[in-house]
């Protein structure tokens, strides 16, 4: 039973432009949502992170949005960099849960210049 | 800066051997976990550890083991490798409770069984 879904494997975007990376959740009891961005051969490192009682939260080129009705949460690259093509993963905890968070399958970010 | 080492960066082992994967952090964190990445899957929980000596299963525990005997320190047993083995496998930290409940990882140990 997948709790969080990311239905895109793959998203390609033109340098400059705006990249739109979507995660889906089904549990109502999430209080933090985070994103990992993740480059080959390395380990994830965190990206931006949104409390549930929050609808946006931005940190420079990166805003992460929060649509609690829908249990839709998504990532916003604005300009988006060569650079930041890689895996983003999109994660989610439950209050209290000692196994902290529980993660999406990812999404390739290919920035093509 | 939290800095968490994994042992061995890539590692190529035999169906059948034993495959211990090491993993140490520096920042005095109380959960320490392990994952496996594999292509579609995303990150899959294999067992985490929110003390000394305690153990918890993740997702996907079967072939594995872990031990716990120093808090920064949480290693990965594979007791007896198989080919299905093959992947990225991530070990974390993270504080016990308060904060995003981020995670800390190191740099990954890429395991072939062949």
């Amino acid at each position: 039973d997948q709790q969080v879904k990311q239905n895109s494997p793959s998203l390609s975007v033109q340098e400059g432009r705006i990249s739109i990376l979507n995660c889906d959740y089904t549990n109502s009891m999430f209080d933090y949502f985070l994103w990992y961005k993740k480059y080959p051969a390395e380990g994830p490192t965190f990206l931006i992170s949104i409390s549930s009682i929050k609808d946006k939260n931005e940190d420079g080129r990166f805003t992460v949005f929060l649509n609690k009705s829908a249990k839709h949460l998504s990532l916003h690259i604005v300009p988006s960099q060569p650079g930041d093509s890689a895996v983003y993963f999109c994660a989610v905890r439950i209050s209290g849960s000692a196994r902290q968070l529980t993660f999406g399958s990812g999404t390739q970010l290919t920035v093509l210049p | 800066d939290v800095k968490v080492t994994q042992s061995s960066r890539y590692l190529v082992k035999r169906t059948g051997e034993k495959v211990f994967l090491e993993c140490v952090q520096d920042m005095d964190h109380e959960n320490m976990f392990w994952y496996r990445q594999d292509p579609g899957l995303g990150l899959r929980l294999i067992y985490f550890s929110y003390d000394v000596k305690m153990k918890e299963k993740g997702d996907i525990p079967e072939g594995y083991s872990v031990s716990r005997e120093k808090k920064e320190r949480f290693s990965l047993i594979l007791e007896s490798a198989s080919t299905n083995q093959t992947s990225m496998y991530l070990c974390a930290s993270s504080l016990a409770s308060g904060g995003t409940g981020e995670l800390f990882f190191g740099e990954g140990s890429r395991l072939t069984v062949l």
